[in-house]
């Protein structure tokens, strides 16, 4: 069993500040861990993928995030946000590996707001 | 050159009649998926296809009902549709990366409301 929460469902910081977004997992296995964005009445664009290579993984756009095993969490961070940033932010989870493995399960969302 | 293209974008339909959404993609990917968005932006999983086989088949009613003809595409059929149904409806597909894991692509969503 997998699931993942997303600890704030709105995030609002001013352009030019560090966003911190917030993600726990849950994961029988070594999970699998993807961040993704929807801007809005668009689909979904991945961001970063974790996939055990290394722990601090580097996205598009700027975005970073951490897999920290101890802590279950895997936080998505810019140090400088920008007003094309405003979106919506999933965090995923799926079972580690390929072949069986094709259920993601989503959180429930961060929206992030930009402030001039 | 979309890579998961889904038709149509809008689809604004009377309760109780029946309607498809197509899903195709161009990625070679051997599994593809229909994820349902309610009106709080939750992602639910409806169904998965790995080569034309359903995998994954969610708690969806009998109502919907989705169909491979092969690979490259996943259409959903909604039977007798309700008020509920109203939501945007997300394809995707994924393959599994040399290393893992498998990476999904969205299509931009069906917006379907149920007037």
């Amino acid at each position: 069993a997998q699931s993942v929460t997303q600890l704030d469902s709105h995030v609002s910081v001013s352009e030019g500040t560090p966003v911190l977004l917030r993600c726990n997992y849950s994961s029988s296995y070594s999970p699998s861990l993807f961040w993704y964005v929807q801007h809005p009445n668009k689909g979904l664009q991945l961001l970063l993928k974790y996939t055990s290579a290394a722990t601090l993984v580097k996205g598009i756009n700027g975005f970073e995030a951490e897999f920290k095993k101890s802590e279950t969490s895997f936080h998505l961070t810019k140090p400088s946000a920008h007003m094309s940033d405003a979106a919506e932010y999933f965090c995923v989870v799926s079972a580690p590996g390929g072949g069986s493995n094709y259920k993601l399960t989503f959180g429930k969302g961060t929206l992030l707001t930009v402030n001039p | 050159d979309t890579a998961v293209s889904q038709t149509p974008k809008y689809l604004v339909t009377q309760m109780g009649n029946d309607k498809s959404i197509k899903c195709e993609q161009n990625l070679g990917h051997d599994t593809m998926y229909w994820y349902k968005q309610d009106s709080k932006k939750f992602l639910k999983i409806m169904f998965s296809y790995n080569n034309k086989e359903l995998i994954i088949n969610e708690t969806v009613p009998n109502r919907f009902s989705p169909k491979s003809p092969d690979k490259a595409h996943l259409n959903l059929h909604i039977n007798s549709l309700e008020l509920g149904d109203s939501a945007v409806y997300f394809c995707a597909s994924s393959q599994v990366g040399v290393r893992g894991p498998r990476v999904a692509f969205f299509g931009q969503g069906t917006r379907l409301t149920v007037v």
